[in-house]
């Protein structure tokens, strides 16, 4: 069956601090994977996908995320973090097609100025 | 260009009341996911509809039901509700045009409580 992992339930940085937001997956075939943002009150916002081509896929807000398929990994990254980027961080990956998709348990991102 | 929208924002039902939420897609799109968040949790997803019809299902009860409508709004319906239904019901939209799928967009949720 397909599932996501985030190794992380809550990670605290300081604000310029790098980042990296683990998440490994299980998937018989080639995964459509996805990192998504949910601020408090809001919906989930698409920071970057990955379905074919280079591995490492940039994204909005300063992400990036390598696919490595060794490892069944789909980590985030971002070199520098501002304190606008707490928030809950959802690992994805698509099943079948590109829109029904099985979510991870969420990393939740605390940001110490 | 308009969002997905959902409502409504709060809800607070009575265990075995029957409730409808309902979202509407952003414009141009024609499929409709909607997905279950409990607290602390990542969404699940519940069923997605397309050309009015049901597109696949997650592992969720029939009581869990829902329509998509010709202008590609959509509802869920829950029917006796159980106090483990109390999450964020979080629907999302996306364009399925010539065999390839799109991004999909969430709209905010709406927050239901059962007491």
């Amino acid at each position: 069956a397909q599932s996501v992992t985030q190794p992380d339930i809550h990670i605290t940085v300081s604000e310029g601090a790098s980042l990296e937001l683990r998440c490994n997956y299980s998937y018989g075939a080639t995964p459509y994977l996805f990192w998504y943002v949910q601020s408090p009150g809001q919906g989930l916002q698409l920071l970057l996908k990955y379905f074919s081509g280079d591995t490492l896929v940039q994204g909005i807000k300063g992400f990036e995320a390598e696919f490595k398929r060794s490892q069944s990994s789909f980590n985030l990254r971002k070199p520098s973090v501002h304190w606008s980027d707490a928030a809950e961080y959802f690992c994805a990956v698509g099943v079948a097609s590109y829109d029904k998709v099985i979510f991870g348990p969420g990393t939740s991102l605390s940001v110490i100025p | 260009e308009t969002g997905v929208t959902q409502s409504p924002t709060h809800l607070i039902k009575t265990r075995g009341q029957q409730v409808t939420l309902r979202c509407s897609s952003q414009s141009g799109h024609n499929t409709v996911s909607w997905y279950q968040q409990a607290l602390g949790q990542g969404p699940q997803f519940i069923f997605q509809y397309y050309r009015e019809e049901e597109n696949g299902r997650g592992n969720f009860p029939p009581r869990f039901s829902g329509l998509q409508f010709p202008n590609y709004s959509s509802e869920l319906n829950v029917n006796a509700l159980e106090l483990d239904d109390s999450a964020l019901y979080l629907c999302a939209s996306s364009l399925v045009s010539g065999g390839a799928t799109y991004e999909q967009y969430f709209g905010p949720g709406t927050r239901l409580t059962v007491t």
